[in-house]
């Protein structure tokens, strides 16, 4: 069935950067828009970033922008989280999910855990 | 920003009961809201978009309702496998996507 793999994660010192990405198979990778959320330790979701199907709009959390970079490659079926300057409230499980329409996600992946922490 | 607002935190029930979980939006979002639930060391997984429309495979058990910015989440008879947090989200005005908090049901 559909699937979405991320990977990446770690534990990284505050103020480094991490690259995470979102591996998709069983769809049309390029019809979709796709999605960052994260789940700090304990806590609800929180959306992080957007990407359109084509890579064209991109649009961003508060909490992340300007330090947090979302990409994609069709011709390779990958998302990609670049995430700079990070901060100890950056700790969570990141997820890629994908839009079906508008802004609901049929299909997550399992997540990857990003650790800041020196 | 539109803020979600879930209640109650926490809902205990027994195998077999009804349970109803609420969920309040801000301003208006018309019927653009999904649920997810979500277990412990998994993803969340898709209940219902459009407020009420259940995604595929999901039991007939599970409904939403409402609109504008009163909605409810109803797990007719709860079974084992139903005990996890429930998520809302709307998705009428972003970004930002926002989310609620969260309702846990747990085992009377």
């Amino acid at each position: 069935q559909v699937q979405l793999v991320e990977s990446g994660g770690g534990v990284v010192q505050p103020e480094k950067s991490m690259r995470l990405s979102c591996a998709a198979s069983r769809f049309t990778f390029s019809n979709s828009a796709l999605h960052w959320v994260r789940q700090a330790p304990g806590k609800g979701l929180e959306w992080v970033a957007a990407i359109s199907y084509d890579g064209t709009e991109k649009h961003y959390a508060e909490s992340v922008k300007g330090r947090f970079t979302i990409s994609r490659d069709n011709s390779k079926d990958t998302m990609s989280l670049q995430m700079d300057s990070l901060r100890a409230d950056d700790t969570a499980v990141y997820y890629c999910a994908r839009d079906v329409y508008g802004g609901w996600f049929d299909t997550w992946g399992q997540g990857t855990l990003v650790t800041v922490s020196s | 920003e539109v803020v979600m607002t879930q209640s109650p935190a926490t809902l205990s029930v027994s195998p077999g009961e009804r349970a109803t979980l609420s969920c309040r939006a801000s301003q208006s979002v018309s019927s653009n809201l999904a649920w997810y639930q979500q277990k412990p060391g998994q993803a969340p997984r898709l209940l219902i978009y459009g407020a009420s429309t259940r995604a595929t495979g999901i039991p007939a058990r599970f409904s939403g309702s409402g609109s504008g910015t009163e909605f409810s989440l109803t797990i007719s008879s709860l079974q084992s496998e139903d005990f996890a947090v429930y998520y809302c989200q709307q998705y009428d005005n972003w970004p930002p996507l926002t989310f609620g908090g969260g309702t846990t049901v747990e085992i009377k």
